[in-house]
């Protein structure tokens, strides 16, 4: 399984605080994902992100969340003012095409206070 | 609609035990499945997938089996170890054009020595 990092691999902020998770791809990984998992839940979709741009986004994935590849590097999820509801495991997952499987990092643990 | 479930939340079998771990799913248009293992405090480990043009796949120990007539999904793992302990997850890929996996709750797995 290729391997994906993930950084922080735990963050702690405070409520209305701006985070940012980051996680590295593979090289010939075009479709990233994020995901979150609240504490004993079970995984939920985010939003999927191909070619500099956002696929299909959740519910979820209001106007406070946002996506992006800086540097063309790192692949960047940015909470902008946390809610004490966003603390959950952040799993940023990619895959070598569209409807092809996804392979899910280690994960960043939120946890707002 | 979308949605994928598991009738058990835990199984418990003896080591050197074969084990059956089920989901349930209801949106008919669904036609990949995969499943996936998760440890504690670890993101989702890909173990195997199936296309609906398969009723079984096989892999190392493992074993996916796809009843569409039911919208059915079992995984069985063979000769269970103590590393085999975890959290499963089924997760379907909507066949909507959607850019995302659906998971399901989970079933943990607990092996007994």
């Amino acid at each position: 399984e290729p391997e994906v990092t993930q950084t922080p691999s735990h963050q702690v902020t405070q409520m209305g605080q701006e985070v940012i998770l980051r996680c590295v791809p593979i090289s010939n990984h075009l479709y990233f994902y994020w995901y979150r998992q609240i504490l004993g839940q079970k995984v939920e979709f985010l939003v999927s992100f191909y070619n500099n741009e956002i696929s299909e986004k959740s519910e979820i994935f209001d106007d406070q969340f946002s996506v992006e590849r800086p540097d063309g590097s790192n692949f960047t999820l940015k909470i902008r003012s946390t809610k004490l509801e966003d603390s959950a495991m952040y799993f940023c997952a990619r895959s070598t095409g569209y409807y092809n499987e996804q392979f899910f990092g280690p994960g960043t643990r939120l946890t707002v206070l | 609609g979308e949605s994928v479930g598991l009738h058990l939340p835990t199984l418990s079998v003896q080591e050197g035990d074969n084990s059956i771990i089920n989901c349930a799913y209801s949106n008919s248009a669904s036609d990949y499945f995969i499943w996936y293992k998760q440890e504690s405090g670890k993101g989702p480990q890909f173990i195997i997938d199936i296309r609906s043009n398969m009723d079984k796949r096989q892999g190392q120990r493992v074993t996916v089996l796809l009843n569409k007539t039911v919208k059915h999904l079992s995984l069985q793992i063979a000769a269970t170890q103590p590393g085999d302990s975890a959290v499963y997850f089924c997760a379907e890929w909507p066949a909507s054009g959607a850019q995302k996996l659906v998971f399901g709750q989970g079933t943990r797995l607990t092996i007994n020595p």
